[in-house]
């Protein structure tokens, strides 16, 4: 079973605060890496998508990968009350000639005026 | 560009009944899947199409749950009978390539179908 952790929160900061969201994953042959944001009672909106090694920025936001220790994170700088969401983390492991794709349960973040 | 669409929004029914959701993914997607998310939890996959086939159906309720996608494009998932802990929220995705050709296969999701079985 291919298992995806990640802290179920809430975490909470204030505005204008860089916010950290974590995951780990279990299949080390994982070769794709997602963050999807979840506003309450919406569908998950693709965020950042990351497939190597380092960081990846776009605008405010900022993945890291680390496969050696099968770590994935998201950073948000100037975290806004827009941000308020659960963060879903999403990993794609090979299952023969699928690739399929493993979500953890998500972080609750709460940023505050 | 359109998104996945999905219908209906909102459905509530008793157990033992059955119901049957809808879904038309984005326009030359050849990859459809369907998700059940149940409150607190992530999205869990119940089955993955490759434009009319059956990719991956390990996780379906095979009992009660059933999906077919006959022309490659639109999808239609039905349980039946329902139970109480099938109240959750089903989610399409799609994704532009074929599953197993690229690892860079983004997934889209459309808004969602609320089932509540009392």
């Amino acid at each position: 079973q291919k298992e995806v952790e990640q802290n179920s929160g809430p975490l909470s900061v204030p505005e204008g605060a860089i916010a950290s969201l974590n995951c780990t994953y279990s299949d080390r042959g994982s070769q794709s890496f997602f963050w999807y944001r979840q506003y309450s009672g919406k569908s998950p909106e693709l965020i950042m998508s990351i497939y190597s090694n380092g960081d990846k920025e776009d605008g405010r936001f900022t993945a890291q990968l680390n496969k050696a220790s099968q770590y994935v994170s998201l950073l948000i700088r100037d975290s806004q009350p827009s941000d308020s969401a659960t963060y879903l983390c999403a990993v794609t492991h090979s299952g023969g000639s699928n690739y399929k794709l493993t979500f953890g349960k998500g972080t609750l973040l709460t940023v505050n005026p | 560009e359109a998104g996945v669409a999905q219908s209906p929004r909102y459905k509530i029914i008793e157990k033992r009944q059955s119901v049957a959701f809808w879904c038309n993914p984005i326009s030359g997607h050849a990859t459809l899947y369907w998700y059940q998310q149940i409150l607190g939890q992530g999205p869990k996959l119940l089955i993955q199409f490759q434009n009319n086939g059956v990719v991956d159906d390990s996780q379906l309720p095979k009992d009660r749950f059933s999906a077919e996608r006959l022309k490659g494009v639109d999808s239609t998932l039905k349980i039946q009978p329902a139970k109480l802990e099938d109240s959750a929220v089903y989610l399409c995705a799609s994704s532009e390539h074929p599953p197993g050709t690229s690892v860079y296969n983004e997934q889209f999701f459309g808004p969602g179908t609320r089932l509540t079985v009392l």
